[in-house]
């Protein structure tokens, strides 16, 4: 079955710091969605791609979805305390069903 | 967006029993799933909640084990059946607006542990 993989699983940063993230899927999506889970909280949506080499920004960070849609990207430049969480990426296959399949996550912790 | 209300937010379970979990939409939904989260993991889809039809499970998960309801397009619920310390774990409920709008909302969860 479909596949996401998320590397790395874990960033520890020192507040300030630039890092990316990366999202890989085993097959072709119709778009790729990243979702952010603070401590204790639940999945929250932060953006959607759907076209081939989209980019999208919000602030600080920077979301792009591969020419081939099989791959993503999230760079968050000058990391603060608030980017702290478990950012998730998470699929839909072309032509299959309305499900998302979620990668393992990648947390990240900031050192102020 | 969507307002999920998700009951109960958590719960200590004697083992054999069964626990069932509320999903409750402010409006109109097409699509409602049931995850499982264990702490630190990311999350398993157990099924999609079909309105007025059965759900549909993904591999591993029963519904003998987690019978699920959706009698309406607002509404679902997810019951956790003859409960073993193994099925302690969080447990989301998500929802979908519409086929195209495929923006995930989740709910609060449900803190589950079987003792």
């Amino acid at each position: 079955g479909q596949q996401v993989m998320q590397i790395p699983q874990y960033q520890h940063v020192q507040e300030g710091e630039d890092f990316t993230t990366y999202c890989n899927s085993s097959t072709t999506l119709s778009n790729i969605q990243w979702y952010k889970q603070r401590p204790g909280g639940h999945p929250v949506f932060l953006i959607q791609l759907v076209k081939s080499g989209e980019v999208k920004k919000q602030k600080r960070l920077t979301f792009q979805f591969g020419e081939a849609k099989k791959n993503s990207s999230l760079h968050i430049t000058a990391t603060q305390t608030t980017d702290v969480g478990t950012y998730f990426c998470a699929g839909k296959t072309q032509g299959g069903s309305e499900k998302l399949v979620f990668g393992k996550g990648m947390k990240l912790t900031v050192n102020p | 967006s969507a307002v999920i209300s998700q009951k109960p937010s958590r719960d200590i379970c004697q083992r054999g029993t069964s626990l069932t979990i509320q999903c409750q939409v402010d409006s109109q939904v097409t699509m409602m799933f049931w995850y499982r989260q264990q702490p630190g993991q990311s999350l398993t889809l157990i099924a999609t909640a079909n309105q007025g039809s059965e759900a549909t499970y993904e591999s591993g998960f029963v519904i003998d084990k987690f019978p699920i309801s959706r009698p309406n397009l607002t509404f679902s619920t997810l019951t956790v059946s003859n409960m073993s310390p193994e099925d302690s774990s969080i447990y989301l409920c998500s929802v979908q607006r519409t086929v195209m709008n495929t923006e995930a909302f989740f709910g609060q969860g449900t803190r589950l542990t079987v003792v």
